[in-house]
This record gives structure tokens, sequence and C-alpha cells, in this order.
């Protein structure tokens, strides 16, 4: 069973807005990974965490393992974070994705 | 090499035809997972290989599906007698294993008219 939640499921920002996405889940993991896929298509991965938090730019991500929640953060947001951002859980080795979040940043 | 190379890139096919895609993984990557995804929603699982070893098959619709990883070949997914519901991406997708890196390559489309 996936149980991998995100919210919200869409998103509409202006420049410069904070952004927050979150992720919850309700089984053991072994890690969850933030995925970013471009409107064209490609898909990035961006972090994989199992505890704590993570930086990377404008990008921030942390997991919370007892409540079983992650959340990803963009600082100083800009049209081009514009993207769908999934979550996915690690669970021995498979891999149970969230259905995404479609961020839309407004110049 | 470093990325995880799909092809074609794009398969047109008429409804009944067969369609093959392929999938070279990262090498020492030994998981490769198949997922499936339906007009930019969410990623449907297919079925994944430890190696030349089918680790979870859960996700394929075995009676038109079918899926390869041999050594020294790249994987292959393939559609016997494709249906109209079949158009999408199939994305490929390879790791070491575990709690791991997960490196997805640029996707199939398939269409199916």
């Amino acid at each position: 069973k996936n149980e991998v939640e995100q919210s919200p499921q869409n998103l509409t920002a202006q420049e410069g807005e904070f952004i927050t996405i979150n992720c919850s889940y309700s089984v053991g993991i072994s890690a969850l990974h933030w995925l970013q896929q471009h409107p064209g298509g490609g898909i990035v991965s961006l972090f994989m965490l199992s505890s704590g938090k993570k930086k990377h730019g404008r990008l921030i991500a942390t997991i919370n393992i007892q409540e079983k929640h992650s959340s990803l953060h963009i600082t100083a947001s800009h049209p081009r974070d514009s993207a769908v951002y999934i979550c996915a859980r690690v669970t021995g080795n498979q891999f149970y994705f969230g259905t995404g979040t479609s961020l839309t940043v407004i110049p | 090499g470093e990325e995880v190379a799909q092809t074609p890139k794009h398969l047109v096919r008429g409804e009944g035809q067969k369609a093959k895609l392929y999938c070279a993984p990262i090498k020492g990557h030994s998981y490769v997972f198949w997922y499936q995804q339906v007009l930019k929603n969410e990623f449907k699982f297919l079925i994944s290989f430890q190696n030349e070893n089918v680790f979870d098959e859960t996700g394929m619709p075995k009676e038109r599906f079918s899926a390869k990883c041999l050594p020294n070949s790249p994987c292959s997914l393939e559609i016997q007698a494709t249906k109209l519901e079949d158009s999408a991406v199939y994305f490929c997708a390879s790791s070491p294993g575990g709690a791991n890196v997960l490196t997805f390559g640029a996707g199939s489309r398939l269409t199916v008219l």
C-alpha cells in the first residue's frame, strides 16, 4: 500500500515568496526522496533524507522520522522553480511515490 | 555510464501493435524500476529488477506487459497488442539499492493511435 500523501496538490505563488510542500507517510522508511519534474518531463533528484535537514541553494528539506513527515521549502521562489515536486519513501528496496505538488511561480 | 539511458524517446504505435522500450541503467546500479506516467499524473509502478531477477512485479498488467533485464544488455519493457490506454511516458530508474540515490531516465513517450 502506498500511503504517501502530499499537500498541497497545486500551489501558485508570487516570485519571491517562501514555499512549503508537505509529505506524510504512514509506514517505516529507510529514506525519503524529493524529486523535481520539469515541465519538459525530466526528473531530477533534489534530496535524499533519512534524518534532520538538508540544504541546497534555495531549497531546504526536513524530515521528522517520529512524526513521519517531511517538508520541502523553497526560499525566494523564482519562476524557474515552476515544476512538479514529488516525494518518495524508500522501504526496503522499493520506492513509493506521492502524487506530486504542481508549483507555479508567477513573476 | 552516469546516466540512465532510455530509448526510444518517442514511439507511436497503432492499437494492437507491439511496443518495446529499452533502458540502460547506470553501471553498478543493481536495481532497475519501470514506472508509467499518464498525462503528468502520478507514477504507477510496473516492475523492478535486482540485477537480472524480477524483484517486484506487482504493478505489471501481466497479460500484455513483459520485461527483462539480461546480463550485458539493456533492460526492456514490451507491450504486446497495445491499447489506447497504454499511451503514457514510461520512466526507467536505477539505484544501487537500499536507501540510496534513485536516478531516472528521460522517459520514453508511447502514443497508441
